[in-house]
């Protein structure tokens, strides 16, 4: 089957750090991606891990265990404009992606 | 570059109608993705063209809906008759190789 979990909403102070874990289940598994959603808007691409490991891009870090079915996405020196919905969502063999439900987070002053 | 576009951004229909959606995807990406996000749901994919073929189109919920990408270019997805359960936000993406993008969604509203 084809499954994705991830917190539902998460909230952290402006300055701090924070990590969206996610747990997948999937068939044909070909990588994982995180995507960023602001309320109304088009979701938007952040990672993509398809080897074990950690990627690190600015701020933001995303890492994955394949053996696991385990990935992360960290978040550094957060700020308000930070608050949004993190979608982590797995990927087929054939391009088709399969999202978890997001996780809202809340980033406080 | 323009991004992925798509048309209307809102429709309002009542029950039994015919709606068609359109979205035209970043120029010279041969792959075009639809997928949907009801209430309270995760996003789930509904189909894949790659050009003007159907690649997957697997997550289709019925033959109420027909997609159509003629000629490669822009796509079209068509529900006919709107029923209720086909209310929520259709979101097409494009890509050239994994990454894909999204356009701002089309929310759909059957009354």
């Amino acid at each position: 089957g084809q499954n994705i979990d991830q917190p539902t909403e998460m909230t952290a102070t402006e300055g701090a750090i924070v990590q969206i874990n996610c747990t997948y289940q999937t068939s044909g598994f070909n990588g994982l991606f995180w995507y960023q959603q602001h309320a109304g808007e088009a979701p938007t691409f952040l990672s993509y891990n398809v080897l074990d490991g950690l990627e690190e891009k600015g701020r933001f870090s995303s890492f994955l265990s394949r053996s696991k079915g385990y990935s992360y996405l960290l978040l550094k020196e957060l700020q308000m404009k930070d608050s949004a919905s993190y979608l982590c969502v797995s990927s087929g063999n054939t391009g088709k992606l399969i999202f978890g439900q997001g996780t809202t987070l809340q980033v406080k002053p | 570059e323009a991004g992925v576009t798509q048309f209307p951004s809102h429709s309002v229909i009542e029950k039994g109608q015919t709606v068609t959606l359109r979205c035209d995807p970043i120029s010279g990406h041969d792959n075009l993705y639809w997928y949907r996000r009801v209430m309270g749901k995760e996003i789930k994919f509904l189909l894949h063209f790659v050009k003007e073929s159907k690649q997957d189109e697997s997550g289709m919920p019925n033959n109420r809906f027909l997609a159509e990408r003629t000629g490669g270019t822009y796509s079209t997805l068509k529900v006919q008759p709107a029923e209720l359960e086909d209310s929520g936000v259709y979101f097409c993406a494009s890509s050239h190789s994994y990454e894909q993008y999204f356009g701002p969604g089309t929310r759909l509203t059957v009354t």
